[in-house]
């Protein structure tokens, strides 16, 4: 089975950094990858990693330990309009089945 | 400007009755999907297909078909068999390809189906 793990709601201060955890267990790992949805809207790509270590693009960036299982997205300079729920998916096979988290809520405050 | 388009934007059904969503991109992509989110949880894979009239099950395929008979074109079908439709459904495409790059998913607007 497929298992994907994060934290179901964080809060953080708007100029702060903020780190987004996600643990997995799959049958099966070509990618991990972050999207970002706001509420009532599609999710929009934000970020992947293949081998370990980290990526980063601007304010966002993405870890990877694939022998632990685990990742993180870290946001830079906070804003609110990084108020936002944040997915997690692992590409299972290269065929471009990807398994989801049920993804962290970030609400930045003032 | 490239895109995926979803329609209806809003349905409702009455229980027994079968709706259609649309779903139609212009990314020249090879690969597209159905996923369905519920509040508070992420999505699943209803149905993807990879190439022209060919389709694979997902993780929650049960009560729900689709057809593949252009590139552009991925409807998907919440028959009466679906339990519990209520919910978002959306539609994403991808390139097709072995690096993990070309799955990057891109996604339609989304449809919200409830059942009255």
């Amino acid at each position: 089975g497929q298992n994907i793990d994060q934290p179901t709601e964080m809060t953080a201060t708007e100029g702060a950094i903020v780190q987004i955890n996600c643990t997995y267990q799959t049958s099966g790992f070509n990618g991990l990858f972050w999207y970002q949805q706001h509420a009532g809207e599609a999710p929009t790509f934000l970020s992947y990693n293949v081998l370990d270590g980290l990526e980063e693009k601007g304010r966002f960036s993405s870890f990877l330990s694939r022998s632990k299982g685990y990742s993180y997205l870290l946001l830079k300079e906070l804003q609110m309009k990084d108020s936002a729920s944040y997915l997690c998916a692992v590409l299972v096979t290269n065929a471009g089945k990807s398994t989801f988290g049920d993804g962290t809520t970030l609400t930045v405050k003032p | 400007d490239g895109g995926i388009t979803q329609s209806p934007k809003y349905l409702f059904r009455k229980e027994g009755q079968n709706v259609t969503l649309s779903c139609e991109q212009n990314l020249n992509h090879d690969a597209m999907y159905w996923y369905r989110q519920d509040p508070g949880q992420g999505l699943r894979l209803i149905y993807y297909s990879q190439i022209v009239n060919d389709f694979q099950k997902g993780d929650i395929a049960e009560g729900y078909s689709v057809s593949r008979e252009k590139k552009e074109s991925f409807p998907l079908t919440v028959t009466s068999a679906q339990k519990n439709p209520t919910a978002f459904y959306l539609c994403a495409s991808s390139i097709v390809g072995g690096s993990a790059g070309a799955n990057v998913l891109t996604f339609g607007a989304g449809s919200r189906l409830t059942v009255l």
